[in-house]
């Protein structure tokens, strides 16, 4: 079954605990990328790759990294969590360049910081 | 800057009824739209992708519709079903120098469908 696969799920940490959100996808896609969902805010990029080694910033990449060592694994690093980037993560994936594929998502990893 | 707005934020709805749920955009320079659906504490399931040169697409009881030039998208639902219930959101995938590839989406529909 084609999919995008996020772990953890659901996470509780403390502020400054180094944590890693993995995403990995089976269709050999090209293109990937990391949202994150706010009430009021709606969902806003953090980071892209647009190919193994290719990744850049988004709308809101602070306290962020990530890191695209193979096609398939597109990781979300936060070094030093804090208290504002508790949200709801999505990771999503498309095929092609990215411009005209449909974008499949992930189940969402929900952190909470405290 | 590209903005969209999904209007009503809300609605509910009789079992059978057919139903548009619409989305608006300020800048029609777009490779494409697509709608999607969420469940409470889900992802993202995507719907319908309409490209710019697209008018419409469908999806069994789904119908999508673009109207690149006036910013205008709907989402029509035929014989509506509970299992229907879900927020509805749109997001458009915008041209420009930037080139993230990133979707830009609305606030969503938050649909019941009443048995």
């Amino acid at each position: 079954e084609a999919q995008v696969t996020q772990n953890p799920r659901y996470l509780i940490t403390v502020t400054g605990k180094k944590l890693t959100v993995t995403c990995s996808q089976n269709m050999n896609h090209e293109y990937m990328s990391w949202y994150r969902q706010d009430p009021g805010l709606g969902l806003r990029q953090i980071y892209y790759s647009m190919n193994v080694e290719v990744t850049d910033k988004g709308d809101v990449p602070e306290g962020y990294k990530v890191s695209r060592k193979e096609k398939r694994n597109f990781p979300l690093i936060l070094e030093s969590p804090s208290p504002n980037q508790t949200s709801l993560y999505f990771c999503a994936s498309s095929s092609g360049t990215g411009w005209t594929g449909e974008l499949f998502f992930g189940e969402g990893s929900r952190l909470t910081v405290l | 800057k590209q903005e969209v707005t999904q209007i009503p934020a809300a609605l509910s709805v009789p079992e059978g009824e057919n139903l548009v749920l619409n989305c608006s955009f300020t800048d029609s320079a777009i490779y494409n739209l697509q709608w999607f659906r969420q469940d409470p504490g889900k992802g993202l399931t995507s719907l319908l992708l309409i490209q710019s040169s697209q008018r419409e697409q469908t999806s069994g009881r789904l119908n999508a519709s673009l109207d690149k030039s006036s910013g205008r998208s709907t989402l029509y639902i035929a014989a509506s079903q509970p299992g229907d219930s879900a927020t509805y959101l749109c997001a458009v995938r915008p041209l420009g120098s930037s080139n993230t590839g990133k979707l830009i989406f609305g606030q969503g529909t938050t649909l019941q469908v009443k048995p």
